[in-house]
């Protein structure tokens, strides 16, 4: 299995400003994965970090709004920036254990701003 | 595109009886995830079903697939109050951790 330990639990933001989420998992993996959980919806993903390359991102997420950073085996970050009130989520890093046989979740991040 | 459609969305259970709930999915995958959530929190994996046939059991709760049909079914078994949650589906077609989702099944079981 793997433990993800994700930073802050939860906070509350002002629009405008920035919020980075750290991601750091007890086990060296290939790929992290960043979700958007919006409320009362499903789990999107974001993008998926690879260490030492670009993050490739899904349809409808941005660098320039989601930048993520990848700088090891074990971390990762997602910003959310110059957020307004849509970007009110819950936010998930999720990693593939050991034999590929399983994905594990952080604990989230939410995301509230005003 | 993947599509994952899960159904009911909504399912209000009598504690004791017996419920379904349906995920079905658009392209090839080997790999199927089932998670509860409780309001406020993260994922709790449920099962890992690998493989065409698969079938798991935990408690009253047992997840089966069929890749031949694109579907899994998480059948409850007499239902009790801390069954309580949003149930997802989840499809990894791929094979390397990357998932999309299905809309989620909010499970409310009453006396």
């Amino acid at each position: 299995s793997a433990v993800i330990s994700q930073k802050p639990s939860r906070d509350i933001c002002q629009r405008g400003t920035s919020l980075t989420i750290q991601c750091q998992v007890d086990s060296q993996v290939t790929m992290m994965f960043w979700y958007r959980q919006q409320p009362g919806q499903s789990l999107t993903l974001i993008a998926t970090a690879n260490q030492g390359s670009e993050a490739t991102y899904e349809s409808g997420f941005v660098i320039d709004k989601f930048p993520i950073s990848r700088p090891n085996l074990t971390f990762s970050t997602l910003t959310v920036s110059n957020m307004s009130p849509e970007d009110s989520s819950i936010y998930l890093c999720s990693v593939e254990g050991a034999g590929n046989t399983e994905a594990f979740f952080g604990q989230g991040t939410r995301l509230t701003v005003v | 595109e993947l599509k994952v459609e899960q159904n009911p969305l909504f399912l209000s259970m009598q504690e004791g009886k017996n419920y379904t709930i349906y995920c079905n999915y658009s392209t090839t995958s080997d790999r199927l995830y089932w998670y509860r959530q409780d309001p406020g929190k993260s994922l709790e994996s449920l099962f890992v079903l690998l493989s065409n046939g698969a079938v798991k059991q935990e408690g009253r709760l047992m997840a089966s697939l069929d890749t031949k049909a694109r579907l899994s079914t998480l059948h409850i078994t007499a239902a009790v109050h801390d069954l309580s949650a949003t149930y997802f589906c989840a499809v990894d077609p791929d094979s390397w951790g990357k998932l999309q989702f299905g809309a989620g099944t909010q499970v409310v079981v009453t006396p």
